[in-house]
Parts: structure tokens; C-alpha cells; sequence
């Protein structure tokens, strides 16, 4: 089993959709929790940066954590065409070493259709 | 207002020979991630480095890949004797510090070992 399981897709939506990306993991020592976004052939570009379990909102984008669940989401609203790439989720554990290795899942593309 | 800098952006190897792959981090930035990502797979560490020094290599192949962040210059990762299977994308990620998780990426090098 993957530390980190995340749908591939595609994931194809009409322009103006609400869009929900989710991740569940199994290491309970993850506290951070981030979104990429990567176009194609590009590199990954952080969109969202969470510790803990809650909720965090920057302009179109809403960003939820449920540690008891295990389960981390990525909200788009009013999705547009520019949205169109894969997102991917990561995340990393303690502290306490000073340093975590970010642990990715594989990606969901998603397509925004005009 | 400089981001993470990868060169070259593409590379290709015959079976055998050696390919070096660059990073400058981000201005104000002197912790350097190199990161793996095969298709169809997340990307998954490799090496975490500070100026002229190895912090965590737990996710480097044991043979034949190197990597060095010289007090001068930009992170290189070497890989002596490429092999097909080494045919990939090499991202380089940036931070301020080894405990900010806020890890910038550069735009990668594919790597195409013939």
C-alpha cells in the first residue's frame, strides 16, 4: 500500500464547476499537507500549505485536512480552463529531525472545458 | 525576482556515459532537494542538501547517482554509467530553511538515456 493515494483521472468538468481533489494516507506522523499544481512538462507550483486538520482559503482555492479520517481535499471554485493540469498532493511528518521529506501522491489531471 | 534555476531542461545519454544535472536554488534560499519523477509515478526523493553538506540521501539509488551543493556554485546530481531505466525527470526544489516546508520547484530536467 502507498503512503499516499491519490486518484489519476482525468477528472474533466465543465468552465464554472466546483472541483474536489482528495488524498487519503496511512502515516499518521504527517502534519504538514500541500498542493501542487504542474502543468505539462512543467514543475510543480505551490498552491496551498496546511498543518494540521482545518480548512484554509486563498482567492478560488479552499484546502481541507481531516487527520482523523486521514483524508486531505483540494477545492477549485468557479473552475476555469487555465485550471486544466494534474494537482498534486504532498505531504510530510514531525519537526523534530529538523527536515521531512515531502512524500507526493501520483497526481489527478483535471480538464476544464470551455 | 529569480526562481529555482535547472539547466540543462532536456538531456540525452547513451548507456554508459555520465550526466550532470544543475540546480540554483531561489535567491536567500540554501537548502537544495533533488526529486525523481518517473511516468506515470509521484515524485519521490532523492537527496536533501545544505551548502557543502549531505543532510539525508535515504532516497538516492545506492550505486552510480552523486550529489553535491558546493559552497560556490549551484547543486549538482551525477549520475555515472546512466542506465534506460534512469530516463526521467529531475527536479531540484528550494527552501529558506530545513524546517520550512515550503518547497519551491524548478522546472526539471528530462533526462533520455538511449
Amino acid at each position: 500500500q502507498k503512503e499516499v493515494e491519490q486518484d489519476p483521472g482525468p477528472l474533466s468538468v465543465p468552465e464554472g464547476a466546483i472541483v474536489s481533489l482528495n488524498c487519503t494516507y496511512s502515516n499518521s506522523a504527517f502534519q504538514y499537507f500541500m498542493w501542487y499544481r504542474q502543468y505539462s512538462r512543467k514543475g510543480p507550483e505551490l498552491l496551498m500549505y496546511t498543518y494540521s486538520s482545518g480548512n484554509k482559503e486563498d482567492g478560488r482555492f479552499t484546502a481541507q485536512v481531516d487527520k482523523s479520517s486521514k483524508y486531505i481535499s483540494l477545492f477549485i471554485r468557479d473552475s476555469q480552463p487555465s485550471d486544466s493540469a494534474t494537482y498534486l498532493c504532498a505531504m510530510s511528518g514531525a519537526m523534530n529531525t529538523g527536515f521531512q521529506k515531502l512524500v507526493f501522491g501520483t497526481g489527478t489531471r483535471l480538464l476544464v472545458s470551455p | 525576482n529569480a526562481g529555482v534555476m535547472q539547466n540543462p531542461r532536456h538531456l540525452v545519454r547513451r548507456r554508459g556515459q555520465e550526466a550532470r544535472l544543475r540546480c540554483s536554488p531561489m535567491k536567500g534560499h540554501s537548502h537544495v532537494y533533488w526529486y525523481r519523477q518517473l511516468p506515470e509515478e509521484g515524485l519521490k526523493f532523492m537527496v536533501y542538501l545544505q551548502k557543502e553538506n549531505i543532510i539525508d540521501e535515504s532516497g538516492m539509488p545506492k550505486e552510480r547517482f552523486s550529489a553535491e551543493f558546493p559552497k560556490e556554485g549551484p547543486s549538482i546530481l551525477r549520475i555515472q554509467q546512466v542506465v534506460r531505466g534512469d530516463s526521467a525527470a529531475y527536479f531540484c526544489a528550494s527552501s529558506s530553511s530545513g524546517g520550512d516546508n515550503e518547497q519551491y520547484f524548478g522546472p526539471g530536467t528530462r533526462l533520455t538515456v538511449t
